[in-house]
């Protein structure tokens, strides 16, 4: 199956400085990204849709300007967690999907990452 | 809305023992995609299966087998046989399009050897 590159898979950060997490589809193009957050023991809630080319469009109660996610090309995507706070620990996964027009298709998941700010 | 429900916060069985996760799921979309994705301790997720709202036909792969019903908008999964290896937490997820997934609040399976 396709294959998505996460990077870093783990990360420590101190409070207040900022963190860039990436998310690359290996094998094949996506207009369109999703970036998930699950608190520990909870299920997975989607933050964002990154789209290339223009603005990511952000779930309710999603700080965008916290939260920043950039999708420059068709093959990666970047969520940056700006001015972190201990709050934002969490662990992070992308998904993204070939190219196929209008046909949805299985979303392909990245390893995840984890983030812990302290 | 779209809405994914697993009853199930945690499952305990005993090797070899056999276990169904249930998932109920709720839209408007008469298209969408059902999926199970597998999350073992390391965090990453592990796609398991996908099935599209046309496809009612039961399926099997090895250990796993789940059983999908429009009737009921439930879409189970069962492991028969379980193996430790097996102790993860599930996760049923739905699909109206466009690939933006609505995961359920999964269900912790332990198996005890």
């Amino acid at each position: 199956g396709a294959v998505v590159s996460q990077h870093p898979s783990r990360v420590i950060c101190k409070s207040g400085t900022s963190v860039k997490i990436e998310c690359r589809s290996l094998d094949f193009q996506a207009t369109t990204m999703f970036w998930y957050r699950q608190f520990p023991k909870q299920s997975l809630m989607l933050m964002a849709t990154s789209n290339e080319g223009s603005k990511a469009t952000y779930e309710q109660g999603v700080e965008k300007d916290k939260f920043l996610i950039n999708h420059a090309s068709l093959t990666l995507s970047t969520l940056t967690v700006t001015s972190a706070h201990p709050e934002d620990s969490s662990f992070y996964i992308c998904s993204a999907s070939p190219r196929q027009g209008i046909v949805n298709t299985e979303a392909f998941f990245g390893q995840g990452t984890r983030l812990t700010v302290v | 809305a779209q809405k994914v429900t697993q009853a199930q916060t945690e499952i305990s069985v005993v090797e070899k023992e056999d276990v169904t996760l249930d998932c109920v799921y709720e839209t408007r979309d008469t298209t969408y995609y059902l999926f199970w994705y597998k999350q073992p301790p390391s965090g990453e997720l592990v796609f398991l299966i996908r099935r599209n709202s046309f496809d009612e036909q039961n399926e099997i792969s090895g250990r796993y087998s789940w059983n999908f019903q429009k009737s009921t908008s439930s879409f189970n999964f069962t492991i028969t046989a379980s193996q430790v290896v097996d102790s993860a937490v599930y996760f049923c997820a739905l699909s109206e399009g466009y690939q933006k997934v609505t995961f359920g609040t999964g269900t912790k399976l332990q198996v005890i050897p």
